[in-house]
């Protein structure tokens, strides 16, 4: 079993629509979550991490639910730039990040 | 701040040669460095972890002889794809981890695309 699952989607949306998609990872030890946005062939960049209690940054909202582990990322009123490749990762112990392939996501105007 | 570079973005080698990737920590000293390599469509995998004048620590199924890395310094680290053949051919990366207290954050480099014909 992989340790982060993602959808790989694609998921296409209108400008606008509010798009959301879960991980499950299979370390239920694993301490440190985060999202990251990955362009065509570019290099993740973090979009944010994700902390216990769920947090938001801005139209972004993170939750994480370690009884079940899974985390989420809700997209609220997408924009055309927000097409991008979602990966989730977590953190495997020893320091190690452990990525999920990947939700691609595609905002149509 | 907080800026990782790779040289080169994007190399085409012949079977059977060596190549030479950096990465480097442009305005930080990067206790630790990593090196992911990513297939198309696919999660990067973590290759190893390279501390500062020590030696690197190869993931499982990572030949290490064939993968050479080598962190002369807090701001430069390398990995050297030898003897390269058509299936070395992905998308490297390498990351540096900012602060000790914190080694979960990590910043990428840009990438280095490896084709060998």
């Amino acid at each position: 079993r992989k340790e982060v699952e993602q959808d790989p989607g694609p998921f296409n949306v209108p400008e606008g629509a509010t798009v959301a998609f879960n991980c499950t990872y299979s370390n239920s030890a694993s301490q440190s979550f985060f999202w990251y946005r990955q362009d065509c062939r570019k290099e993740p960049k973090l979009l944010m991490s994700v902390y216990s209690s769920g947090n938001e940054d801005g139209r972004f909202t993170a939750q994480l639910n370690r009884a079940s582990q899974y985390i989420s990322l809700l997209i609220r009123d997408s924009k055309l730039s927000d097409s991008a490749t979602y990966l989730c990762v977590v953190n495997s112990g020893d320091y190690k990040l452990s990525f999920g392939a990947g939700t691609t996501v595609t905002v149509r105007a | 701040g907080a800026v990782v570079s790779q040289h080169p973005s994007w190399v085409i080698c012949k079977s059977g040669t060596s190549v030479k990737i950096e990465c480097r920590s442009l305005d930080f000293q990067a206790t630790t460095m990593f090196w992911y390599r990513q297939f198309p469509k696919q999660s990067l995998m973590l290759m190893a972890t390279s501390n500062e004048g020590s030696k690197a620590t190869y993931e499982q199924g990572v030949e290490k002889d064939k993968f050479l890395i080598n962190h002369a310094s807090l701001t430069l680290s390398t990995l050297t794809v030898t003897s390269a053949h058509p299936e070395d051919s992905s998308f490297y990366i390498c990351s540096a981890s900012l602060r000790r207290d914190n080694p979960y954050e990590q910043y990428f480099g840009p990438g280095t695309r490896l084709t060998v014909t």
